[in-house]
């Protein structure tokens, strides 16, 4: 158990729709990292954030939107579901906040399947 | 622009064997940043090891050992004596920042299956 979690562990829903997906970091961790793998598009880095603010972008589409609360969960919220969008959504949490350069080791949440047809 | 490639797709070894899975990386950047993963069957993403460019220092974590030259933009990844329990599907990846956007690609990663 990483002690990172992730909820719901799935998600099924239509074209469209609007969904959000939750990561809790591990207890003391401050950024967390969105994940996508899909059969097409592979693994693909969405976004970090630290302690609430947005510390690196990678390949997030503008549909796709995440937030960190002062709890220092996070949400990813996607929006305008494609059928392409569907694929599994992992977060990630270490304790330092510098940009995807960290020392640290990545403790990687179980992940989110999302299916939308 | 920024590339990596693994071209072994799937690796089948007996147990005990050493295996090395290759990553080939393609970057202008000076400054960049060099990870394996692990993905087991099971589906989850495990963390095994980050690089920065200007650490060519190999390293060796158990049976887990890792090799950057960037005299051939490489950083590859053996294990010795592998064992079962090391089938999986193995990432390399690569992160840069250029002007404060950063990118971070994956290969698409090597099948390892290790038969008993």
């Amino acid at each position: 158990d990483s002690g990172v979690t992730q909820t719901p562990k799935h998600l099924i829903t239509a074209t469209g729709q609007r969904v959000t997906l939750r990561c809790s970091p591990r207890s003391g961790d401050l950024s967390v990292y969105w994940y996508q793998q899909s059969l097409d598009q592979g693994l693909q880095f969405l976004i970090q954030y630290y302690n609430g603010e947005e510390r690196a972008k990678g390949n997030i589409l503008e549909r796709f939107s995440a937030q960190q609360f002062p709890d220092l969960h996070s949400e990813l919220n996607l929006s305008s579901l494609e059928l392409g969008d569907s694929a599994l959504y992992f977060c990630a949490s270490t304790h330092s906040g510098r940009a995807l350069g960290s020392t640290d080791t990545q403790y990687f949440g179980p992940g989110t399947r999302l299916t939308v047809l | 622009a920024q590339k990596v490639t693994q071209a072994q797709t799937e690796i089948s070894v007996v147990e005990k064997e050493d295996v090395t899975l290759d990553c080939v990386y393609e970057t202008r950047d000076t400054t960049y940043y060099l990870f394996w993963y692990k993905q087991p069957p099971s589906g989850e993403l495990v963390f095994l090891i980050r690089r920065n460019s200007f650490d060519e220092q190999n390293e060796i974590s158990g049976r887990y050992s890792w090799n950057f030259q960037k005299s051939t933009s490489s950083f590859n990844f053996t294990i010795t004596a592998s064992q079962v329990v090391d089938s999986a599907v193995y990432f390399c990846a690569l992160s840069e920042a250029t002007s404060g956007t950063y990118k971070y690609i994956f290969g698409t990663g090597t099948r390892l299956k290790v038969l008993a």
